[in-house]
């Protein structure tokens, strides 16, 4: 059982670059969650989606996009990348069956946008 | 909307005393969980401990408990003999506990912006 699993650990992009970040639970949770981390900052949330095929919006969606087509899978999209966007990346999921529904994180990726 | 607050960036503790990181929340609901997170160089994000706010009783893991005070809307996280793995940044977090639109829990998990805890050998 490897939990929540994420690739890449570490990207430098160039300005108007994509890509996508991955991420992969294999606990059978119906919800998942991406995450950034700006420096001497708490977690905030991009996307969010509690089961495949249903996706929405967080706090910071901007500059993002998702798509959940199957339980396992979360890839996040970075299209046009800007030095905004140098932070690092956490996707996480959980049961989504309420109570107090832990969430469980990945390793995080350390992207930087030059 | 809910905020949640670490007034304490940075804390230091003895290898093998106490110490006690501070969390405070803002919230207009009766029905909401408490978290507290490590996270260690790293950078995982390891959950420490949790606490519903429907229970009086304060949680402990091992050397880790809560002091949660529903009223005052604080919710410290006490460390006991402390160890040099402890170091790490420690986040508190809110979630409430209505259902999402959805019927499932939810989703919205609200951080502090931690405290860096230092275990001086």
């Amino acid at each position: 059982n490897a939990g929540v699993t994420q690739t890449p650990k570490f990207r430098i992009l160039k300005i108007g670059q994509s890509m996508t970040l991955q991420c992969t639970q294999d606990m059978n949770h119906n919800y998942m969650y991406w995450y950034r981390q700006d420096p001497g900052m708490g977690l905030k949330l991009i996307y969010y989606s509690v089961g495949a095929g249903i996706t929405d919006k967080g706090e910071v969606p901007n500059g993002y996009n998702v798509s959940r087509s199957t339980t396992e899978d979360f890839p996040l999209r970075l299209e046009l990348a800007a030095p905004s966007q140098t932070s690092v990346y956490f996707c996480a999921s959980s049961y989504g069956r309420g109570g107090p529904d832990t969430q469980y994180f990945g390793p995080g990726t350390r992207l930087t946008v030059l | 909307a809910q905020t949640v607050t670490q007034s304490q960036p940075e804390m230091s503790v003895q290898e093998a005393e106490t110490v006690t990181l501070s969390c405070t929340y803002d919230t207009s609901e009766s029905d909401y969980y408490l978290f507290w997170y490590k996270q260690p160089p790293s950078r995982q994000m390891i959950l420490v401990i949790r606490q519903e706010a429907y229970k009086q009783q304060n949680a402990t893991e091992n050397r880790f408990s809560v002091n949660f005070q529903k009223a005052a809307k604080s919710f410290s996280l006490k460390i006991s003999d402390s160890q040099l793995g402890d170091a790490a940044m420690y986040f508190c977090a809110y979630r409430s506990g209505g259902r999402s639109n959805s019927g499932g829990s939810n989703y919205k998990l609200t951080f502090g912006k931690g405290t860096l805890l230092t275990v001086n050998p």
